[in-house]
C-alpha cells in the first residue's frame, strides 16, 4: 500500500524558517515526481512546488508565491522529500501535503498532511 | 492558466443528476483532473486526463471536455457524495486548482 507520511508542521513566528519531511513507502520512490500542494483554513487547494525524479535531473518548480523562500529536495535513499520554508509569512498558514505525481497527470497519493501556522 | 469552478454551491437530492464546470483562461490540451476533499481529510482523486476515471472511483462518477470547458458529472447523487470538488490543470507552471464547488445533499 502506497503512504506518504507528512511531518515538521508547527507554530514559527513570521520570518522564521520551517523543513517539512514526506516520507513515502509501497511505491518505488525514485520513479516518481512529489508535488507538495497546500491549503489554508476554511480555503481551497494551493500548488507549492514540485521535486522531479532522477530522470529529469532532479529539477524543481515552484509556485510563483513561494520562489525565492521555498526549496524541494529529495533524497531517494530514504524515500523522502523534503520542503524547506523560510521567510515564512501569516499567509503561508496551511495544511501542507505531499502528493505523488503520475505521469498520466494526476496526484493519486496523497499524504494526510500537515499544518504549518505562521504567527506572532 | 486561472480556472473557474461554477456553481461555487450546489445543494441536490439524492439520486439527482449533479454537474459541475470548470472553465480555464486559456485551453487545458489533456491534463485537467477533479478531486473529491470531505472535511478534515486529504483530497481524493476521481477523475485524470479530463475524462479517465481513477480505479476504485464509483462509475456515477464522469469527466468530459476539452479546450476551455470542463465539466464533471455525478449521474445519480448519493449521501457520501456530499463533500467540495476541485477541477485542477496540471498542463503548465505554475498548477492551478479552480476555487471548488461544495455539494450538498438536501
Amino acid at each position: 500500500e502506497v503512504q506518504l507520511v507528512e511531518s515538521g508542521g508547527g507554530l514559527v513566528q513570521p520570518g522564521e524558517s520551517l523543513r517539512l519531511s514526506c516520507a513515502a513507502s509501497g511505491l518505488i520512490f525514485s520513479v516518481h515526481h512529489i508535488d507538495w500542494l497546500r491549503q489554508a483554513p476554511g480555503k481551497g487547494l494551493e500548488w507549492v512546488g514540485r521535486s522531479r525524479n532522477k530522470a529529469a535531473r532532479y529539477t524543481t518548480e515552484y509556485a510563483a508565491s513561494v520562489t525565492g523562500r521555498f526549496s524541494i529536495s529529495r533524497d531517494d535513499s530514504q524515500n523522502s522529500v523534503y520542503l524547506q520554508m523560510n521567510s515564512l509569512r501569516s499567509d503561508d498558514t496551511a495544511v501542507y501535503f505531499c502528493v505523488r505525481y503520475l505521469a498520466s497527470g494526476a496526484n493519486d497519493y496523497w499524504g494526510q498532511g500537515t499544518l504549518v501556522t505562521v504567527s506572532s | 492558466i486561472q480556472l473557474t469552478q461554477s456553481p461555487s454551491f450546489l445543494s441536490a437530492s439524492v439520486g439527482d443528476r449533479v454537474t459541475i464546470t470548470c472553465r480555464a483562461s486559456q485551453g487545458v490540451t489533456t491534463f485537467l483532473t477533479w478531486y473529491q476533499q470531505k472535511p478534515g481529510k486529504a483530497p481524493r482523486l476521481l477523475i485524470y486526463a479530463i475524462s479517465t476515471l481513477q480505479s476504485g472511483v464509483p462509475s456515477r462518477f464522469s469527466g468530459s471536455g476539452s479546450g476551455t470547458e470542463f465539466t464533471l458529472t455525478i449521474s445519480s447523487l448519493q449521501p457520501e457524495d456530499s463533500a467540495t470538488y476541485y477541477c485542477q490543470q496540471l498542463d503548465l507552471y505554475p498548477l492551478t486548482f479552480g476555487g471548488g464547488t461544495k455539494v450538498d445533499i438536501k
